[in-house]
């Protein structure tokens, strides 16, 4: 079945480091892909998105390309800071079921 | 923010009692999924609903029952609780099939539960 496999941290850097967290998929077709995030204490919201190959999602600074031909997502920033502390988790929607398929998330430290 | 509540936010209890947990949405969204979340695991969906009174299992659904008698609540029950139900429980909406496809399922805050 569909799956995710992230990198599995945690990860932790100095603040304005540069942020990569891999992620890659195995899927029929071409599903949508996501990136959500968790602030402690808080659920899931998403973060951002791609709908079809080679389309880039963007937010706050995050970016993340849909990449068919390596069946890739990597989430990347250029500059992080101590709010972007949080867990990370790549998914995919599940099928019939109407739910998402995670990945098993990546913890992220940003230290000042 | 989609208006999502889930209570108790935190419950200990002990091995063998019933648990029920709530989610409440005020968002009329079609779609409730209770997921559990484990490190090392991410979130496990464990049942979902599809409607009032219309409800299906999930990839971890042993030991665990829901009910949905109205739009805004899905409740998720464990009859007996064990320790291997010490976890994290989210709830979420979606509005249709469709949206969960564009990201739009939308988590609550989180129930903190542990199994003693």
């Amino acid at each position: 079945g569909d799956s995710v496999t992230q990198m599995e941290g945690p990860v932790t850097l100095s603040e304005e480091a540069c942020l990569t967290i891999n992620c890659t998929y195995t899927a029929t077709g071409y599903p949508s892909l996501f990136w959500y995030v968790q602030y402690p204490g808080e659920g899931l919201q998403l973060l951002l998105k791609a709908t079809k190959a080679d389309d880039k999602g963007s937010n706050k600074g995050f970016e993340a390309t849909y990449r068919k031909e390596t069946t890739s997502f990597h989430l990347e920033k250029g500059s992080v800071q101590v709010s972007d502390s949080a867990v990370y988790f790549c998914a995919l929607p599940g099928g019939s079921q109407g739910n998402l398929i995670f990945g098993k998330g990546t913890k992220l430290s940003v230290k000042p | 923010d989609a208006g999502i509540t889930q209570s108790p936010r935190h419950k200990v209890t002990e091995t063998g009692t019933p648990v029920t947990l709530r989610c409440h949405q005020t968002e009329n969204h079609r779609y409730m999924y209770w997921y559990r979340q484990d490190p090392g695991h991410g979130l496990r969906l464990i049942h979902y609903s599809y409607g009032v009174k219309d409800t299906d299992k999930g990839e971890v659904s042993d030991g665990y029952s829901v009910s949905r008698s109205k739009t805004e609540d899905f409740l998720l029950t464990l009859e007996s609780a064990t320790s291997s139900q010490t976890s994290v429980y989210f709830c979420a909406i979606s509005e249709s099939f469709a949206g969960v496809v564009n990201g739009e399922q939308f988590f609550g805050p989180g129930t903190r539960l542990t199994v003693l």
